[in-house]
């Protein structure tokens, strides 16, 4: 069994300032763990993925994200937010071990203020 | 890099009506999954298909669903008679199964039923 938390629906930032979008999962086996974007009426962009290799993993438009077990946790970050930022991000858990289905979170929405 | 393809993107019909969505997953991925978005809400698992037949599927995935590989390419989803409700953002995913799990989605097929 997984699953996925995504604290706070909500984040807004200011233009320039450090974006941080929590979410902590559950899984009863390795997991991979996956940052997703997306923009309104379209599909999903992978931002990141945490596939058991290096538990920081940086990915595309220079966010990051932690892979840390001991507190269940893949925080996404950014140094610096920039308003094209701005869209529904969401974290999801997939088995690493086995062919099992993947579990979203309900995702969260980012405002970046000018 | 290969991906998965979805045809439709975008696909209206009528309440009542048949429609089939097709997805071309990752050529030597063995397993196969069909997710479902709808409009504001979280990513939800469908069902998944491996060796020709169903191995999992979700409270979602009534009666009215099925999936069928017809060949050795496509993938499809067929809902058979279609409701208001089920105008969603339909996800197809594909993996390769032993060593790797992780799962590659398509780029979704918007669904409007009206």
């Amino acid at each position: 069994a997984q699953s996925v938390t995504q604290l706070g629906s909500h984040v807004s930032v200011s233009e320039g300032a450090l974006v941080l979008l929590r979410c902590n999962y559950s899984s009863s086996v390795p997991p991979y763990l996956f940052w997703y974007v997306q923009y309104p009426n379209q599909g999903l962009q992978l931002l990141l993925k945490y596939t058991s290799a290096a538990t920081l993993v940086k990915g595309i438009n220079g966010f990051e994200a932690e892979f840390k077990k001991s507190e269940t946790s893949f925080h996404l970050t950014k140094p610096s937010a920039h308003v094209s930022d701005a869209a529904e991000y969401f974290c999801a858990v997939t088995p690493g071990t086995n062919a099992g289905k993947s579990t979203f979170g309900d995702g969260t929405t980012l405002t970046v203020k000018p | 890099e290969p991906e998965v393809t979805q045809t439709p993107s975008h696909q209206v019909t009528q309440m009542g009506q048949e429609v089939i969505l097709r997805c071309v997953p990752i050529s030597n991925h063995l397993y196969f999954y069909w997710y479902r978005q709808i409009l504001g809400q979280k990513v939800e698992f469908l069902v998944s298909f491996y060796n020709n037949e169903i191995s999992e599927k979700s409270e979602i995935f009534d009666d009215q669903f099925s999936v069928e590989r017809p060949d050795g390419s496509n993938f499809t989803l067929k809902i058979r008679s279609t409701k208001l409700e089920d105008s969603a953002m339909y996800f197809c995913a594909s993996s390769e199964g032993q060593p790797s799990y992780e799962q590659y989605f398509g780029p979704g097929t918007r669904l409007t039923v009206t």
